[in-house]
């Protein structure tokens, strides 16, 4: 049984670039959550997909935006890269929403130079 | 919002002993509790979720309680191995999921 994958996994971009990370959930889950972590902190929540919607968004910019396919695998885009963008972008999946258990993959390391 | 605090942000034990991370949040009103282990530059590998309904989860040398009503949960490590060193991470679970700043924790043999 597969776990959550992500691809790619080291990215490096410059400032003003758009980048789209991808990931795909656990077999059986319907949920995807995004979270980035910067370097020394815990991992921040950007968003939520269920039923190929966006269902809960945390405080980050318009310039992150996501899509859920039909399979549940995940995009997560970012617009207009910012130095403070470089971080570790996690994916998280779970049956139906937050309150069960997630479970994250391994991450995109992605720098902005 | 849930604020999420981990003490300490860092331990260093000898092999062998026993040893509690905490967990605080602010808002009482979580769906769930739950900690993970992240080693560097690695994902999350989720250890023990405690529903709200729950008081305790074990899971071999790990045990995690959850006191709602204090807005505490505990991690306790028994018998403390140098594979155990990682970074421990506790998030709470709302209508987002809020995660502590971790407890690096060195285990030297």
């Amino acid at each position: 049984d597969a776990g959550v994958t992500q691809s790619p996994t080291h990215l490096i971009k410059t400032r003003g670039q758009q980048v789209t990370l991808r990931c795909s959930p656990k077999s059986g889950h319907d949920t995807v959550s995004w979270y980035q972590q910067a370097l020394g902190q815990g991992p921040q929540f950007i968003f939520q997909y269920y039923e190929e919607e966006e269902r809960q968004r945390g405080n980050f910019p318009d310039r992150f935006s996501g899509h859920q396919f039909p399979n549940y695998s995940s995009e997560l885009n970012v617009n207009a890269l910012l130095l403070g963008d470089s971080a570790l972008y996690l994916c998280a999946s779970s049956l139906s929403g937050t309150r069960s258990r997630q479970y994250f993959g391994p991450g995109t390391r992605l720098t902005v130079t | 919002k849930q604020e999420v605090t981990q003490i300490p942000a860092a331990l260093s034990v000898p092999e062998g002993e026993n040893l509690v991370l905490n967990c605080s949040f602010t808002d009482s009103a979580i769906y769930n509790l739950q900690w993970f282990r992240q080693d560097p530059g690695k994902g999350l590998t989720s250890l023990l979720l405690i529903q709200s309904s729950q008081r305790e989860q074990t899971s071999g040398r790990l045990n995690a309680s959850l006191d709602k009503s204090s807005g505490r949960s505990t991690l306790y490590i028994a018998a403390s191995q140098p594979g155990d060193s990682a970074t421990y991470l506790c998030a709470g679970t709302g209508n987002q999921f809020y995660f502590g700043t971790g407890t690096s924790l060195t285990v030297i043999p």
